[in-house]
C-alpha cells in the first residue's frame, strides 16, 4: 500500500542552525511533491512545489530537494529562528491534483 | 492574499444529529475540496469536486457525506447522521487550475467539529 513518512514527529534545534526534515515514500509516484506549514489550530499553509523532473527548488531560506530514485525529499530551513517553530507537512500530489499528506514533523526552534 | 472562508470555526452536535459546514474558496478557482484532520493524526483527504460534480472521492467520505455548491460561491459538506468518530477538524480548500498544471492548495482555517 502507498505510505508516507516524515522522518520523526519531533525536531529540536537551536536558533540559527539548519534544520532538515525527510518525506520518504512507498508504492507512490507522484507528479509533485509539495511542503505546507501548520501551525497549531490552522489550516496548512503552502510553502513550496517540486517538481519529479526537478532536483532542487529554494524560496528564501527554505530548500527542497526530490530524488524520485530514492523516493525521498529534503526539506531545509536554514538560519531557522524561532518563527519558524511549527508542524511541517510534505504532500504527494498525483497529476489529477489530489494531494496525500504525511504525519507531519514539529519542529522547535529554541532561542 | 485571497482567502478560503470557513464558518463555523467551531460546531457542536449531538451523535446522529445532521451537520452542515460551509466553505467560500477564492472566487475564480475551479477545484474544490474536503479533507480532515482528526486530533493528533494527519490531514487525509475526504473529496474533490470540479465541474459540480465529485472528481474523487476516499473510502472515508461513505453515504453519509455528501457535497455542494449550491451557487456560485458556497461549498459545502454534509455529514446526514454523526458519529463520534468524525469529530475533527474539517478543512475546505480550492485551487484555481488542475490536472497538467498543478499549483498550491489554499486552506481555509477549518471548522472544528465535536460530536458528542
Amino acid at each position: 500500500s502507498q505510505k508516507i513518512e516524515q522522518n520523526s514527529e519531533a525536531l529540536n534545534i537551536q536558533e540559527g542552525k539548519t534544520a532538515t526534515l525527510t518525506c520518504n515514500y512507498t508504492n507512490y509516484s507522484p507528479a509533485y511533491l509539495q511542503w505546507y506549514r501548520q501551525d497549531p489550530g490552522r489550516g496548512p499553509v503552502f510553502l513550496l512545489l517540486i517538481r519529479e523532473n526537478e532536483k532542487e527548488k529554494r524560496k528564501e531560506r527554505l530548500k527542497v530537494t526530490f530524488d524520485t530514485t530514492l523516493k525521498q525529499s529534503l526539506f531545509h530551513i536554514t538560519a531557522s529562528q524561532p518563527a519558524d517553530s511549527a508542524t511541517y507537512l510534505c504532500a504527494l500530489v498525483t497529476n489529477a491534483g489530489k494531494s496525500t499528506f504525511g504525519d507531519g514533523t514539529t519542529l522547535t526552534v529554541k532561542p | 492574499e485571497p482567502e478560503v472562508t470557513q464558518t463555523p470555526s467551531h460546531q457542536v452536535t449531538q451523535m446522529g444529529q445532521e451537520v452542515i459546514l460551509r466553505c467560500v474558496p477564492i472566487s475564480n478557482h475551479l477545484y474544490f475540496y474536503w479533507y480532515r484532520q482528526i486530533l493528533g493524526q494527519k490531514v487525509e483527504f475526504l473529496v474533490s469536486f470540479y465541474n459540480n460534480e465529485i472528481s474523487e472521492k476516499s473510502e472515508i467520505f461513505d453515504d453519509q457525506f455528501s457535497v455542494e455548491r449550491p451557487d456560485g460561491s458556497n461549498f459545502t459538506l454534509k455529514i446526514r447522521s454523526t458519529k463520534l468518530e468524525d469529530s475533527a477538524m474539517y478543512f475546505c480548500a480550492s485551487r484555481r487550475l488542475g490536472t497538467g498544471n498543478i499549483e498550491k492548495l489554499f486552506f481555509g482555517s477549518g471548522t472544528q467539529l465535536s460530536v458528542l
